[in-house]
């Protein structure tokens, strides 16, 4: 099992710029999440998923949009990038969020830096 | 709402013990710990789901006061390998809400 996946690892991007970051899992995880990283601020909730279909917002939304048509893929797409979105970015899953004694799967992580 | 973490930083020798905070202002339906070394993704540590339930991973555990919306992660005997940054997370709902983490650094 190759767990969560993401990628590219590093990306530059210029202002106004779109992209989109990509998670993948193979763990047949029902919730998926992407949070961003930023130093003295821990791990931030953008957007979650909690199944194929549905997704909603997290703590700090504004300026990324999320999909999630398989169970396996939930995208990241940063709509018209600006330097406050220079972070790392993790995707994680669970099993369940509701079901009791599941923890979260973290991708290794984006770093991004937007100039 | 994220959690409070505290200390922020805690500095060991190899052998000692160290305690970590996590307090919420909403009632909790679990609480997570997480492990994360410079440069890599946090790592899973343990979980717990209902109030003085305390679990254990190595020589590292934990203890989950439900009435004060509490938790604390013990290192015992705390090794280098103990080094990182330790979150934790509290649940609300679907959205799990970390902390902002307490930098431990192990020194022999």
């Amino acid at each position: 099992n190759a767990g969560v996946t993401q990628t590219p690892k590093f990306q530059v991007l210029k202002t106004g710029q779109s992209m989109t970051l990509q998670c993948a899992q193979d763990m047949n995880h029902e919730y998926m999440s992407w949070y961003r990283q930023d130093p003295g601020m821990g791990l931030r909730l953008i957007h979650y998923s909690v199944g194929a279909g549905i997704t909603d917002q997290g703590e700090v939304p504004n300026g990324y949009n999320v999909s999630r048509s398989t169970t396996e893929d939930f995208p990241l797409r940063l709509l018209s990038a600006a330097p406050s979105q220079t972070s790392v970015y993790f995707c994680a899953s669970s099993y369940s969020i509701l079901e009791p004694g599941y923890g979260y799967t973290f991708g290794s992580g984006t770093r991004l830096t937007v100039v | 709402q994220q959690p409070v973490q505290s200390p922020q930083a805690v500095i060991l020798r190899e052998g000692e013990d160290a305690v970590i905070n996590c307090s919420s202002s909403k009632a909790l339906y679990s609480v997570h710990w997480y492990r994360q070394k410079h440069g890599e993704a946090p790592v899973f540590l343990m979980i717990l789901l209902k109030g003085g339930e305390q679990k254990g991973h190595e020589k590292i555990s934990a203890s989950f006061n439900e009435k004060k919306q509490q938790s604390s992660l013990y290192l015992t005997a705390s090794q280098l390998s103990y080094s990182g940054t330790y979150f934790c997370g509290t649940r609300v709902d679907y959205k799990l809400s970390f902390g902002a983490g307490t930098t431990v650094t192990v020194r022999a």
